[in-house]
């Protein structure tokens, strides 16, 4: 069974900072990675996927992923946020070509940009 | 028009009524989710189905049924509602989840449980 752990459930940050928002998570095979975003009052959509090749993935709005399979890793960062990136974070894992195949998600990291 | 259409968007009702949430899809995907958020928790899933005959539990499927009614429409019921029934609940569909394909989201349903 896969599990995902959010290491921080808020991050607040400033205007034009880099931010990190960390996920590690633990499987007994080899699994596909997703980060996604939740705006205010917004169903979630998708900001990047890792599912095999280069490790560094880049998505939408200035995102980028890094998978590290030796530390269970896919971390999200981008190196300078805006107002507008103020959103709930979820990572989430899906097992790599299982029958389901379904996303089990962290908890979220609410990342709060300050002006 | 939203590719992924929920119903009620928001619903308060009483303890012990039962509930029903709509989800409606246009983008013609086979695999349909009910997932609940409370905060905190993330995202947990209640149901899933691959297709019109095919429904499976999730994680916390206790207290809770669905109907897939077309390829389009599948429903979430709450028999006899309770309190800590109360989240945000959120459709989904994916066309092939298995080989890491994308979940589209509806914008949520709000119910409060009194």
């Amino acid at each position: 069974a896969q599990s995902v752990t959010q290491l921080d459930s808020q991050v607040p940050v400033f205007e034009e900072a880099p931010v990190e928002l960390r996920c590690n998570y633990s499987s007994s095979v080899s699994v596909y990675l997703f980060w996604y975003v939740q705006y205010p009052n917004q169903g979630l959509q998708l900001l990047l996927k890792y599912l095999s090749g280069s490790t560094l993935v880049k998505g939408i709005n200035g995102f980028e992923a890094e998978f590290n399979k030796s530390q269970t890793s896919f971390h999200l960062r981008k190196p300078s946020v805006h107002i507008s990136d103020t959103a709930e974070y979820f990572c989430a894992v899906s097992d790599y070509g299982g029958s389901q195949g379904n996303l089990i998600f962290g908890k979220g990291t609410k990342l709060s940009v300050k002006p | 028009d939203a590719d992924v259409t929920q119903t009620p968007r928001n619903r308060i009702t009483k303890t012990g009524k039962r509930i029903m949430l709509e989800c409606s899809q246009t983008k013609g995907h086979d695999r349909m989710y009910w997932y609940r958020q409370d905060p905190g928790l993330g995202l947990r899933l209640i149901y899933y189905s691959f297709d019109v005959k095919d429904i499976n539990k999730g994680e916390i499927s206790d207290g809770y049924s669905v109907s897939r009614q077309a390829q389009a429409k599948f429903s979430l019921s709450l028999e006899s509602a309770i309190p800590n029934q109360t989240a945000l609940y959120f459709c989904a569909t994916s066309d092939l989840l298995g080989a890491g394909g994308e979940l589209f989201f509806g914008e949520g349903s709000r119910l409060t449980v009194l």
